[in-house]
């Protein structure tokens, strides 16, 4: 069985101010992770994703993530939020023979001038 | 090259109807998941179809959805006599998936299925 939890389901920072967007996940295998974000009447974007090789995962627009294994969290973070962050934001677990995507119930970022 | 397509892109039926959402997936992907995303919540998976296997159907909420994938390609998913409790959105992904991998997922546009 496999689970992803989001701990915050808002999160609001200020431009220019570091984003971290928290996750943890339960896997009874080594899991893949990914981080998706989905811009208000847009499709899903895959931002990053982790598959067992490096733990420090860097994705597109500046974001990356770090496996922790120990901790069971992939945390995304960014150095420096922009107004285009603003977006809903799915942390995102498949492992073993788990053939579809498990899906945490989403954090929305709020990106203020 | 071309990412996954859905349409229609929204759907308004009056309940009780039948409706059919279509995906062209990514080409030469061989794996496609429809997957539904009801107001102010997550993901839920409905559907997985890879290759020539049988599918996955342990998502589907109830007989009155089916799905299906014509030459290994474009997938209809129907739902039957709806309700308003369908009323969401509809999301068709596609994978490269090889056996023992797991490739990430590219998602279309969806569908958004209204319900009056």
């Amino acid at each position: 069985a496999q689970s992803v939890t989001q701990l915050d389901s808002h999160v609001s920072v200020s431009e220019g101010t570091p984003v971290l967007l928290r996750c943890n996940y339960s896997s009874s295998y080594s899991p893949s992770l990914f981080w998706y974000v989905q811009h208000p009447n847009k499709g899903l974007q895959l931002l990053l994703k982790y598959t067992s090789a490096a733990t420090l995962v860097k994705g597109i627009n500046g974001f990356e993530a770090e496996f922790k294994k120990s901790e069971t969290s992939f945390h995304l973070t960014k150095p420096s939020a922009h107004m285009s962050d603003a977006a809903e934001y799915f942390c995102v677990v498949s492992s073993g023979s788990a053939r579809q995507l498990t899906f945490g119930s989403g954090t929305q970022l709020t990106v203020l001038p | 090259g071309a990412g996954v397509s859905q349409s229609p892109s929204n759907k308004v039926t009056e309940k009780g109807k039948d409706v059919e959402l279509r995906c062209d997936p990514i080409s030469g992907h061989t794996a496609l998941y429809w997957y539904r995303q009801s107001l102010g919540q997550g993901l839920e998976f409905l559907i997985y179809f890879q290759g020539n296997s049988a599918p996955d159907k342990s998502g589907l909420p109830s007989d009155r959805f089916s799905a299906e994938r014509t030459g290994g390609s474009v997938s209809t998913l129907t739902i039957q006599r709806t309700q308003q409790e369908d009323s969401a959105v509809y999301l068709c992904a596609s994978s490269p998936r090889l056996a023992g991998l797991t490739y990430e997922q590219y998602f279309g546009p969806g569908t958004r299925l209204t319900v009056t």
